[in-house]
């Protein structure tokens, strides 16, 4: 099984400051890395897939890099709105997920 | 619009049996695989099961492995999970979610199975 750890569990930060959250696998799964953010309350949204590829609907703020083991989700200028837990899910074995970043905003 | 909507959830004994059931609409559920993923509240996210377009091919999770049935009916835009001799920690809330990656979720269902 492909484990996922993401860095940091939990971050506070004022709006318009850049975030960076990052996960890394267990083993290589190539581009296979996928970000949510879930919002309290509410189900999981698809931000970025296959490490880098943007969705349409999702701010450009958010930026996804990274392939092998290291992967990095980033949020420029951050909003109020962007509270919320944010995951990393590789679908290059059976899917596992990471534990989850939590970002509160100041 | 896609829209994904669970139903069935509830509160069970140990040991006991629900069947969820999530109605699809806004796209041809024929065309995607399926997968029923679950959370504990406040806790992370886990992948439970998952079924072929045409349902001919389905994968469980191991601890829910000879527990759980994953099943569709493209005719009707449903899917569904049957889920047997259920434990304290299959609690959860279950998701509904199409393809992968996991580009649409339900709103969820919570299963709370408790004596």
């Amino acid at each position: 099984e492909v484990v996922l750890t993401q860095s940091p569990d939990f971050q506070s930060v004022t709006p318009k400051e850049k975030v960076t959250i990052t996960c890394r696998a267990s083993q290589s799964i190539g581009s296979s890395l996928h970000w949510y953010q879930q919002r309290p309350g509410q189900s999981p949204k698809l931000l970025i897939k296959f490490a880098s590829q943007s969705i349409s609907g999702v701010p450009s703020r958010f930026s996804g890099s990274g392939s092998g083991t290291d992967f990095t989700l980033t949020i420029n200028s951050l909003e109020a709105e962007d509270a919320a837990t944010y995951f990393c899910h590789q679908s290059s074995g059976w899917y596992t997920f990471g534990q989850g970043t939590k970002l509160e905003i100041k | 619009e896609v829209q994904l909507v669970e139903s069935g959830g509830g509160l069970v004994q140990p040991g006991g049996s629900l069947r969820l059931s999530c109605a699809a609409s806004g796209f041809s559920l024929s065309s995607f695989w399926m997968h029923w993923v679950r959370q504990v509240p406040g806790k992370g996210l886990v992948w439970v099961s998952r079924i072929s377009s045409d349902g001919s091919s389905s994968h469980y999770a191991d601890f829910v492995e000879g527990r759980f049935t994953i099943s569709r009916d493209n005719a009707k835009n449903t899917l569904d999970l049957q889920m047997n001799s259920l434990r304290v920690d299959d609690t959860a809330v279950y998701y509904c979610v199409r393809s992968a990656p996991f580009d649409f979720w339900g709103q969820g269902t919570l299963v709370t199975v408790s004596s």
